[in-house]
């Protein structure tokens, strides 16, 4: 089946720094989404991505659909306590079942 | 806006004991998906309805687990037996469900806050 690798799995950072985290495929996706997943909670949607090569800002957090359309990236910039979390990239190809990442674990030293 | 509810929101059972979970999604949303998010890992779709129709079950254990959406609104997810690997979090989600006419969906799922099972 489908097979998405995305890294790191944890990263551990200082307040104020900038985040980069990514997911590659081994299928080619016609959509890529990024999540956040706080404790206790299920996933929220952060951004939707739809076309090779676009890339969306909401709000300190970027994300891009790479020109491959196997890859995706997500930045979030100037982190923040709130920012602690985990972080699922997710595909899809048209109307098929999302498949998700593993994730990568945020945690940030204050 | 009420989000998508679920009950219980944990369960501790006996391995080969039954367990069902419930569901209640967003008023007005046409699509269900149950998720099972093992520990460490990302959900993944155990199966998906529109209205009360299965679209997609093909990753649902069969012999052990069942759901249902009969009159295509609220969701019971059900196991029997249980076993030991069935320890997850059980994730629903719901959708319009308007956009799986073919081609490129464009629909947020929202997610419930998940029931945490946990087999001994």
């Amino acid at each position: 089946g489908q097979q998405l690798n995305q890294s790191p799995q944890s990263m551990f950072i200082q307040e104020g720094e900038d985040v980069s985290m990514n997911c590659t495929s081994s299928s080619i996706f016609n959509t890529w989404l990024w999540y956040k997943q706080d404790p206790g909670e299920g996933p929220v949607l952060l951004i939707a991505l739809y076309k090779a090569g676009e890339l969306t800002s909401n709000g300190r957090l970027t994300a891009q659909f790479g020109i491959t359309r196997k890859d995706s990236f997500l930045n979030i910039s100037a982190s923040i306590p709130s920012d602690v979390g985990i972080y699922f990239c997710a595909g899809r190809q048209g109307a098929q079942k999302l498949v998700f990442g593993q994730g990568t674990r945020l945690t940030i030293n204050p | 806006e009420a989000g998508v509810a679920q009950s219980p929101r944990y369960k501790i059972i006996e391995k080969r004991q039954s367990v069902a979970f419930w569901c209640n999604p967003i008023s007005g949303h046409a699509t269900l998906y149950w998720y099972q998010q093992i520990l460490g890992q990302g959900p993944k779709l155990l199966i998906q309805f529109q209205n009360n129709g299965v679209v997609d079950d093909s990753q649902l254990p069969k012999d052990r687990f069942s759901a249902e959406r009969l009159k295509g609104v609220d969701s019971t997810l059900k196991i029997q037996p249980a076993k030991l690997e069935d320890s997850a979090v059980y994730l629903c989600a719901s959708s319009l469900g308007l956009g799986f006419g073919g081609g490129l969906v464009k629909e947020t799922q929202y997610f419930g806050p998940g029931t945490r099972l946990l087999v001994l």
